[in-house]
């Protein structure tokens, strides 16, 4: 069972598009967030939410917290082809806790 | 600021041999975790420790892995008698304290068993 669902799987769009990527859980976190990886590298921090409702807006990209803290959403404006890659949300049940990892959007932004 | 650093960025090694994956977190970090990755399977949990202390090995399998984080030097992933199954990328991340949720990845290790 996976605890962090994210969706969709896959997506590929053309510059210019708007797109929202989801992860949802049955299980409330103390925090959750959002990672960008791209192939041979590591994850890399995109933000944090901690608050229930809480949103936060990084350029072009806003990232949303439930209000029960099960489920969030990332929403890109306007998408360049630079923003391809892998989308990683990942929930923290208490703070300095292992992370719970969903299994990622891959995204493909073409010009 | 350097970030996370892992050595080495790729590993190959055969069936039975041992692997040794080292971290060095981030300056003034003293929390280190290490996951996996599988392809299909996204990242896993292995272990969480603080200097000299496993704190979580929950997610450690039983045998053949261990990890220590000494009081001076980097933080060691061992795989002793590798099989292909072992064969992933293992990522690093490091916090600074218990009370912030905020990890930072290493660029991570990708180890091949022939």
């Amino acid at each position: 069972t996976q605890l962090l669902e994210q969706s969709p799987q896959f997506l590929s769009i053309q510059e210019g598009e708007n797109l929202t990527v989801y992860c949802n859980s049955s299980s409330v976190f103390s925090s959750l967030q959002w990672y960008r990886q791209e192939p041979g590298e590591g994850p890399v921090l995109l933000v944090t939410v901690v608050t229930g409702g809480e949103v936060k807006k990084l350029k072009r990209l806003t990232f949303q917290f439930g209000d029960a803290r099960k489920d969030s959403s990332l929403h890109i404006t306007a998408a360049q082809p630079g923003d391809t890659g892998l989308y990683l949300c990942a929930g923290a049940w208490q703070a300095g806790t292992a992370l719970i990892f969903g299994k990622g959007t891959t995204l493909s932004v073409s010009s | 600021n350097a970030g996370v650093m892992q050595n080495p960025r790729h590993l190959v090694r055969r069936r039975g041999q041992e692997a040794r994956l080292r971290c060095s977190p981030m300056k003034g970090h003293s929390h280190v975790y290490w996951y996996r990755q599988l392809p299909e399977e996204g990242l896993k949990f292995m272990v969480y420790l603080q200097k000299e202390n496993i704190i979580d090995e929950s997610g450690m399998p039983k045998e053949r892995f261990s990890a220590e984080f000494p009081k001076e030097g980097p933080s060691i992933l061992r795989i002793q008698q590798v099989v292909r199954g072992d064969s992933a990328a293992y990522f690093c991340a490091s916090s600074r304290q218990a009370v912030t949720d905020t990890q930072y990845f290493g660029p991570g290790t990708r180890l091949t068993v022939l």
